[in-house]
C-alpha cells in the first residue's frame, strides 16, 4: 500500500462545479507535490509546497487552487475546470524540497474527467 | 533540448529474462540523481532505485539496478528475472543540483515493458 493517501480515487464533475482533491502522508515529509498526468506522457508539474509555504507554481491556471493546511495535508481546489484538464493528478512527498538524494513517493492518484 | 531522453517506447521480454530499459540525461550540473519509477495501469509511481551523481557504485535494489555510465550520460535500469508483474510504464527522471531547475523532477517520455509469459 501506498504511504501517500489520494480521494478520491475518480471524480468526474462537470464545468460549473466546485470539488476538491484530497492527499495526505504521514512520513514526517516536509514537501508535497500536485503533478498532472496525460495518458502515456509524463507527470507534469504543478505546484511545490515546502514546510506548508508554496515554493512552487508552474504558471497553472487559477481555476487549480492548492492549500496545505498542515504538514501532513494537501488539498488541490477545483473551479470552473475545462475539458482538458481531465486527467491523472498525482499527489506526491518527499523529505525535502531539494534533498539530493531523497525520492518522491506518489499516491495512487485520482482520475479527473470533466463533462 | 530534452533533458531526459528514453528512446524505447515500448519494450517485450518473456519471463525469467533480463531486460534493459535506456535512459540518457544532458545536463552541466556536476551534482544531480537519477530515479527509476514503474507506474502500472492503476496508476501509482513506485519509486524503483536512485543513483547519485558522484556514486562511484551503480546502485541495486533486489532485482533492479542500475548502469550509470557517467560519461555517456547514460542511466539504464536492468530488471532480472522479469515477471509478469513488471509489466508497466517506466519512467526515468532527474534532479538537478543547481539552476533554474534545482530541485525539480524531469521525467523522460517513459517506456512501455510487457513482459510475456
Amino acid at each position: 500500500d501506498t504511504e501517500v493517501t489520494q480521494t478520491p480515487k475518480h471524480l468526474v464533475m462537470g464545468m460549473t462545479n466546485k470539488k476538491s482533491l484530497k492527499c495526505e502522508q504521514h512520513m514526517g515529509h516536509r514537501a508535497m507535490y500536485w503533478y498532472k498526468q496525460k495518458a502515456k506522457k509524463p507527470p507534469e508539474l504543478m505546484f511545490v509546497y515546502s514546510y506548508e509555504k508554496l515554493s512552487i507554481n508552474e504558471s497553472v491556471p487559477s481555476r487549480f487552487s492548492p492549500e496545505c493546511p498542515n504538514s501532513s495535508l494537501l488539498n488541490l481546489h477545483l473551479h470552473a475546470l475545462q475539458p482538458e484538464d481531465s486527467a491523472l493528478y498525482l499527489c506526491a512527498s518527499s523529505q525535502a524540497w531539494r534533498g539530493g538524494n531523497q525520492p518522491q513517493h506518489f499516491g495512487d492518484g485520482t482520475r479527473l474527467s470533466i463533462l | 533540448a530534452q533533458k531526459i531522453t528514453q528512446t524505447q517506447p515500448g519494450m517485450f521480454v518473456q519471463e525469467k529474462e533480463a531486460v534493459t530499459l535506456d535512459c540518457t540525461y544532458d545536463t552541466s550540473d556536476q551534482s544531480y540523481g537519477l530515479f527509476w519509477y514503474k507506474q502500472p495501469s492503476s496508476g501509482e509511481m513506485i519509486f524503483l532505485i536512485y543513483q547519485g551523481s558522484y556514486d562511484e557504485q551503480n546502485a541495486t535494489e533486489g532485482r533492479y539496478s542500475l548502469n550509470f555510465q557517467k560519461a555517456r550520460k547514460s542511466a539504464n535500469l536492468v530488471i532480472s528475472a522479469s515477471q509478469l508483474g513488471d509489466s508497466a510504464m517506466y519512467f526515468c527522471a532527474m534532479r538537478e543540483g543547481g539552476g533554474t531547475s534545482y530541485g525539480k523532477l524531469t521525467f523522460g517520455q517513459g517506456t512501455i515493458l510487457t513482459v510475456h509469459p
